[in-house]
């Protein structure tokens, strides 16, 4: 299907463990985006990618990894989960950086 | 970092009503984008706008820039259940975007 979609839509992880957030866009967008969203706050940018293999921080980096080897994937990488990164993760894309971004479902996880 | 304030943060309202909601910076927008996100959802574009002092429609939604590119508002008119969402304001960067904290709005039947 044509979009941007995120895996899974759930998760129930332990704290220590190793999780990873999949992101897929059919768009060929130059532009992707990770973002958590807490209750009572807005989106948070987590990293962004202007290209395959360009990577930079946003604002809340510490405790995650990214990678893009591929225009269309941008997989979201929590090392080693801790109780704070329960969130709602929203993965988007966009043409350029300051064009419209486009939101995938979310992945709502949940650390115990 | 630029730094944004939305205002109020909560708003309930009863089908019918007109409502606006705020959006505010210390910075200059080059240009500042609209996003409803509806309950269980990622956020939707709703607008952009670019020039100070412009105004854009959107149906029952009025967007409009401020004239010094600092700040802009929502206005929506006779608001519907529908409507129920938060509402979030976004400047347009290149890359590094920051999102405001969003208006949250119940428009009760």
């Amino acid at each position: 299907d044509a979009g941007i979609t995120q895996s899974p839509r759930y998760k129930i992880t332990e704290t220590g463990r190793q999780v990873t957030l999949m992101c897929h866009q059919t768009w060929s967008h130059s532009y992707m985006f990770w973002y958590r969203q807490d209750l009572g706050h807005g989106l948070r940018l987590i990293y962004y990618s202007a290209a395959a293999d360009i990577t930079d921080k946003g604002e809340v980096p510490d405790g995650y990894v990214v990678s893009r080897s591929k225009t269309e994937n941008f997989p979201l990488t929590l090392e080693s989960a801790t109780r704070s990164q329960t969130s709602v993760y929203f993965c988007a894309s966009s043409a350029s950086g300051s064009e419209t971004q486009y939101f995938g479902p979310g992945t709502r996880l949940l650390v115990l | 970092t630029q730094l944004l304030e939305q205002s109020p943060q909560f708003l309930s309202i009863q089908e019918g009503e007109n409502l606006t909601v705020y959006c505010n910076s210390s910075s200059v927008f080059s240009s500042l984008q609209w996003y409803r996100q509806e309950p269980g959802e990622g956020p939707v574009l709703l607008v952009t706008v670019v020039t100070g002092g412009e105004v854009k429609k959107l149906k029952r939604l009025t967007f409009q820039f401020g004239d010094a590119r600092k700040d802009s508002s929502l206005h929506i008119t006779a608001a519907q259940p529908g409507d129920t969402g938060l509402y979030l304001c976004a400047p347009t960067n290149a890359g590094k975007s920051t999102f405001g904290d969003g208006t949250t709005l119940t428009v009760k039947p």
